[in-house]
């Protein structure tokens, strides 16, 4: 089955530098790349997602990268503010027929933001 | 619009006991997943039902089932719990078939 490796587990940076938080996955039918935050007592919020036909996807201050050929796919994020730290996850998913997708998580990078 | 919801928040369990969980997704949503989260396995999909079927299943045993309703409300069950389900459950609702998850805040179940 799928394996998504998340690096870094813990990130601190000053707010206004940016952060970047890489994964690799193993699957190469893998099509779908979202990334998730959860904050504290809530249930993972989608933040940005990025499909296997696009290189790079951006959102504001939050973009996504996604190499096929290397697998890997890494979320940046630029100017932080003390509101951007929470864990963070990526996932990687194969669509199995009939629109059912079937997310596989990293373990989660915790970012601290410090003002 | 209303959010994911999910009932109970908060339960405890003793070994042996069994529970059921409730979901009801964001109206308009067909799809519902469930998903563990521990801090030694992190979020790991159990299964996934569209239509009231289940389309989808991951490596769990079968102690832990799930189903789901006309009105997409689903339910999951676990029985004979173990120390080590102790876990938050995260249900999450999809529209249509672009893979989006839409997370409740989940479910916390501890085993004594």
């Amino acid at each position: 089955g799928e394996n998504v490796e998340q690096h870094p587990s813990t990130l601190s940076v000053q707010e206004g530098d940016s952060a970047v938080i890489k994964c690799t996955y193993s699957d190469s039918a893998s099509n779908y790349f979202p990334w998730y935050k959860q904050e504290l007592g809530k249930g993972p919020q989608l933040i940005i997602d990025i499909r296997s036909n696009v290189g790079e996807k951006k959102d504001q201050r939050i973009a996504v990268t996604l190499n096929k050929t290397a697998k890997h796919f890494s979320l940046h994020i630029t100017e932080t503010q003390p509101e951007d730290s929470a864990v963070y996850f990526c996932a990687a998913s194969i669509e199995s027929g009939a629109g059912s997708y079937q997310l596989t998580f990293g373990k989660g990078t915790k970012l601290s933001v410090i003002p | 619009k209303a959010g994911v919801t999910q009932t109970p928040r908060y339960l405890i369990k003793t070994r042996g006991q069994q529970v059921t969980l409730s979901c009801s997704p964001i109206s308009g949503h067909r799809s519902v997943s469930w998903y563990q989260q521990t801090p030694g396995q992190g979020l790991q999909f159990l299964f996934e039902y569209f239509s009231e079927t289940q389309r989808n299943k991951g490596n769990f045993p079968g102690r832990f089932s799930g189903r789901q309703f006309s009105n997409s409300r689903s339910e999951m069950n676990v029985s004979t719990l173990e120390l080590g389900d102790s876990a938050l459950y995260l249900c999450a609702s999809a529209p249509s078939d672009t893979g989006e998850l839409f997370f409740g805040e989940g479910s916390r179940l501890t085993v004594l």
